[in-house]
């Protein structure tokens, strides 16, 4: 099974703030990676897909990247719409597709 | 729109049976691969099963392999996901989510969940 290491677990950050999480693969993924934003008692939304690709309607604070086998979510200045948990996936393996551990961003 | 609506979720004790149904609506459902991801309380995403759009192939994680079975109806564009000899740990709740691209494709949208809580 391919392992997705996410960190930090949870952060604290003001609005206006950098934020930065990170995903680390423990194999190759080839930019197979997708990150999701959730907030509490609502499903996951998706945000990124492909490492750095935008979906419509997110706003361009949320940007993708790749390093290696280290994946990184920014949020450039951090909006109090954006307090939520943030989860990676990969999906470069179908079986069995895998998440990282998700990362509560607390104001 | 695409809009996905989970159903029959509940209680139900150990060793139990339950069937989850998935109603899509807004999309040519055959022509999507479509998954169910669960979430215990308090936790991670977990991926529980796939299938194909044609129903054909299914994959499973190992938790749930051979006692979960996922399964569609292209014709009421209704996915299933089957769950016996229920467990504790398998309390969660379970989202249907569609696949983009394929089987490797990012997962979008997903329905709003039902809560499936195993217990005595």
């Amino acid at each position: 099974d391919i392992q997705m290491t996410q960190s930090p677990s949870s952060l604290s950050a003001s609005v206006g703030d950098r934020v930065t999480i990170t995903c680390r693969a423990s194999q190759t993924i080839n930019m197979y990676l997708n990150w999701y934003q959730q907030k509490p008692g609502k499903a996951p939304r998706l945000l990124i897909s492909a490492a750095s690709t935008l979906q419509s309607g997110v706003p361009s604070r949320f940007s993708g990247s790749r390093s290696g086998t280290d994946y990184t979510l920014t949020i450039s200045s951090l909006q109090p719409d954006d307090f939520a948990t943030y989860f990676c996936q990969q999906s470069y393996s179908i079986l069995p597709l895998t998440f990282g551990g998700g990362t509560k961003v607390e104001l | 729109e695409v809009q996905l609506v989970e159903s029959g979720g509940g209680l139900v004790q150990p060793g139990g049976s339950l069937r989850l149904s998935c109603a899509a609506s807004g999309l040519i459902f055959s022509s999507y691969a479509m998954t169910w991801v669960r979430q215990a309380p308090g936790k991670g995403l977990e991926w529980v099963s796939s299938i194909i759009g044609s129903g054909s192939d299914t994959y499973y994680a190992e938790s749930v392999k051979g006692r979960f079975t996922i399964s569609r109806d292209n014709s009421n564009s209704t996915l299933y996901l089957l769950m016996n000899s229920l467990r504790v740990d398998d309390t969660a709740i379970y989202y249907c989510a569609k696949f983009t691209l394929g089987l490797r494709g990012h997962i979008d949208p997903w329905g709003q969940g039902t809560l499936v809580t195993v217990s005595s």
